[in-house]
C-alpha cells in the first residue's frame, strides 16, 4: 500500500488568484495523478503527473489553469490558476502501485472559491 | 469511451440488513475494478480490488463480483451498521486510466 499526504486539508480563496496544492508519497511511485470532484459528483482525471516531463492532461484541462509539476518520485504539486467560484472543489492526488494496477488516494484538498 | 454507472444512486436500509450494490461498465477490456468508500468531504478509501482473472474477492463483511464479459460488478455488504454510511464509488481500471462511476449514497439507519 501507499500512504498519501495532501496540503493544505482545505482553503478559500478568492476569485482570481492561485492555489498550489501538495501531494506527498512515502514510497517512490511511477505514476501519480490529480483528480478533481466537483459538489455533489464522481471525481474526474485531470492529468497524469509525469516525473522530469510535461504532465499529461485530459481533454477538458489545461496547462495554463493546472500547472502540475512532478519533481521528484514522491512529490508532486498543482496549481489552480486564475480561481474563479466553479473551481470549487476537492481535489484529490493518487498513485498507481505497479503490479495490481491498485490505486490509492490521498485525503484531498477542499477549495472553496469566493 | 468507458462509461461506469452505478445503481442506485441513493440507498437507505435500516441495521442488520444485508444489501447489494450495482456497477456496470461498458468496456470489458480493463485491467480491474476497484470499490471506493468516501465519507462526506473526504478522500477515497479502497475497499476491494478485483483483478479482470478474478471472479469475486471478500474483505471481512464486504463481497466484491465481478463479471467481465456482462459488464458488471456487485458489492455485497452483510449485516450493515451505521458506520456504514457513505458513498460507494465503483471504479474501473483501463490501461493507466481510472474510470468511476457516480457512487451509491449509502445511509443505514440505526
Amino acid at each position: 500500500s501507499a500512504v498519501i499526504s495532501q496540503k493544505p486539508s482545505r482553503d478559500i480563496c478568492q476569485r482570481g488568484t492561485s492555489l498550489t496544492i501538495q501531494c506527498q508519497v512515502d514510497s517512490q511511485v511511477t505514476m501519480m495523478f490529480w483528480y478533481r470532484q466537483q459538489p455533489g459528483q464522481s471525481l474526474t482525471l485531470i492529468a497524469t503527473a509525469n516525473q522530469g516531463s510535461e504532465a499529461t492532461y485530459e481533454s477538458g484541462f489545461v496547462i495554463d489553469k493546472f500547472p502540475i509539476s512532478r519533481p521528484n518520485l514522491t512529490f508532486s504539486t498543482l496549481t489552480v490558476s486564475n480561481m474563479s467560484p466553479e473551481d470549487s472543489s476537492i481535489y484529490l492526488c493518487s498513485v498507481l502501485l505497479a503490479g495490481l494496477h491498485e490505486q490509492y488516494f490521498g485525503p484531498g484538498t477542499r477549495l472553496t472559491v469566493t | 469511451k468507458q462509461e461506469v454507472t452505478q445503481i442506485p444512486a441513493a440507498l437507505s436500509v435500516p441495521e442488520g440488513e444485508n444489501l447489494v450494490l450495482n456497477c456496470s461498465f461498458t468496456d470489458s477490456a480493463i485491467y480491474n475494478l476497484q470499490w471506493f468508500r468516501q465519507d462526506p468531504g473526504k478522500g477515497l478509501t479502497s475497499l476491494l480490488l478485483i483483478q479482470s482473472s478474478q471472479r469475486e474477492q471478500t474483505s471481512g463483511r464486504l463481497n466484491a463480483s465481478l463479471d467481465k464479459s456482462s459488464g458488471r460488478s456487485t458489492l455485497y455488504i452483510a449485516a450493515s451498521q451505521p458506520g456504514d454510511s457513505a458513498t460507494y464509488l465503483c471504479a474501473v481500471q483501463g490501461a493507466q486510466k481510472l474510470v468511476f462511476g457516480q457512487g451509491t449514497r449509502l445511509t443505514i439507519n440505526p
